[in-house]
């Protein structure tokens, strides 16, 4: 069955250091990934878009790579401040099925 | 302005009930959607309307009947409410379905079924 999977519930870090998301799936082949993020009592946000055929992006601070043989992207925040602190979801758009499919999110704390 | 609105944003009501969310997008949009989210943050899409007609329908109880006057609206009226329907209702919209384009979401509509 399909599945989308991020790394722990909860990730806490220090404010300066990098934080890295992961989000891993299996019995998908998405043509594009993307990135949102959520504040709590709020909606999502859309932070960045990958491509299957690309390896990175970047977008000041973010950094997202998309592995389609690992089935995995990465999602960093280098100097992390505590206003990253937020829900990050990765979202695989499969454009056969016609829909964005969401992970169930990781929460990251950055600790002044 | 708002890109995406939703409302109201906080109902509490009895279980049986029948409840109505509205929604509207001003941004231009052919695609709309209603997810839901849980109390563990799943956000799992429930409809998919493109241009006032239902293209996705992710096995939702019959309960929940969307509907789309324009394609700049999209409600979802939900009928006999049950404690198990307690959730985050998100409106969402975006140019094209399946494509990568961004999803924008309204701020949501939290239902409390008591």
């Amino acid at each position: 069955s399909q599945k989308i999977e991020q790394n722990s519930e909860a990730l806490n870090i220090q404010e300066g250091k990098t934080a890295t998301l992961t989000c891993n799936y299996t019995n998908y082949s998405p043509a594009y990934l993307q990135w949102y993020r959520q504040d709590p009592g709020r909606g999502p946000v859309f932070l960045l878009l990958i491509r299957e055929n690309e390896k990175e992006k970047r977008k000041e601070r973010l950094k997202v790579t998309f592995d389609t043989t690992l089935k995995q992207s990465l999602f960093h925040i280098t100097a992390s401040q505590p206003a990253d602190s937020a829900t990050y979801l990765c979202a695989l758009v499969a454009v056969e099925a016609g829909k964005s499919t969401f992970g169930d999110g990781t929460t990251l704390t950055v600790k002044p | 302005d708002t890109a995406v609105s939703q409302t109201p944003k906080y109902l509490v009501t009895q279980m049986g009930n029948d409840k109505s969310i509205k929604c509207e997008q001003n941004l231009g949009h052919d695609t709309m959607y209603w997810y839901k989210q849980d109390s563990k943050k799943f956000l799992k899409i429930m409809f998919s309307y493109n241009n006032k007609e239902l293209i996705i329908n992710e096995t939702v109880p019959n309960r929940f009947s969307p509907k789309s006057p324009d394609k700049a609206h999209l409600n979802l009226h939900i009928n006999s409410l049950e404690l198990g329907d307690s959730a985050v209702y998100f409106c969402a919209s975006s140019r094209q379905t399946g494509s990568g384009n961004t999803i924008y979401f309204g701020e949501g509509s939290w239902l409390t079924v008591v």
